[in-house]
């Protein structure tokens, strides 16, 4: 059981957005930042966004984040077969000192 | 270009230990904090421990505190995850990613990973 709840699974057409949420408590995502990682099947993860919104340098607009008190939300414009992958939230959790991770979520461009 | 190669990964039986190491180029490692991050096979991430760029702060997940230790070489740009005690639970293929900067805990590089496997 992870401590950020995500679904487990999404899907959309291309072209279509999509946004996948991430869920957790006062003692993660409400005081601190989010994160967010993209893994294409037998990949590492690559990170997606970083301090709740911020994009890495190479990663198209097309992605963004967000987090309003104890949730966050990745979204995904004009949806491309290949971005197909899982997508992880993750952040630090002060009252566990420890790194957390949602479940992951599963994105199917159909 | 930031590169990290993990290498110690194998198969183990339970009970035994193992030593992976993780070796960076590419950046000034001295000013990094780093972390592990596993995934069993088919099943999410889970991070595993952290160590600051002085080795001031360290911390491990739950699943593994008493029988990992997180260690790190700045003059061999070297970062140590020493597995002891291991599980079959704890078969993954583990991760060495390089923390960003500033206190925010994101991952900003990985490394490919190596597989552990723990089985008799």
């Amino acid at each position: 059981q992870s401590v950020l709840t995500q679904p487990p699974s999404v899907s959309a057409a291309p072209g279509q957005k999509v946004t996948i949420s991430c869920s957790g408590s006062s003692s993660n995502i409400g005081n601190n930042y989010v994160s967010w990682y993209q893994q294409l099947p037998g990949t590492a993860p690559k990170l997606l966004i970083y301090d709740n919104n911020n994009r890495p340098s190479g990663i198209p607009d097309r992605f963004s984040g967000s987090k309003s008190g104890t949730s966050a939300t990745l979204g995904i414009t004009g949806l491309q077969t290949g971005d197909e992958a899982d997508y992880y939230c993750g952040t630090w959790d002060s009252s566990l000192s420890a790194g957390v991770f949602g479940g992951g979520t599963k994105l199917t461009v159909l | 270009e930031v590169q990290l190669v993990e290498s110690g990964g194998g198969l183990v039986k339970p009970g035994g230990s193992l030593r992976l190491s993780c070796a960076a180029s590419g950046f000034t490692f001295s000013s990094y904090s780093m972390n592990w991050v596993r995934q069993a096979p088919g099943k999410g991430l889970e991070w595993v421990s952290s160590i600051s760029s002085s080795s001031s702060y360290i911390y491990y997940a739950d699943s593994v505190k008493g029988r990992f230790t997180i260690s790190r070489d700045n003059a061999k740009n070297s970062l140590y995850l020493q597995m002891n005690s291991l599980r079959a639970e704890d078969t993954a293929v583990y991760y060495c990613a390089r923390e960003g900067s500033g206190d925010s805990g994101y991952f900003d590089y990985w490394g490919q990973g190596t597989l552990v496997t723990v089985s008799s």
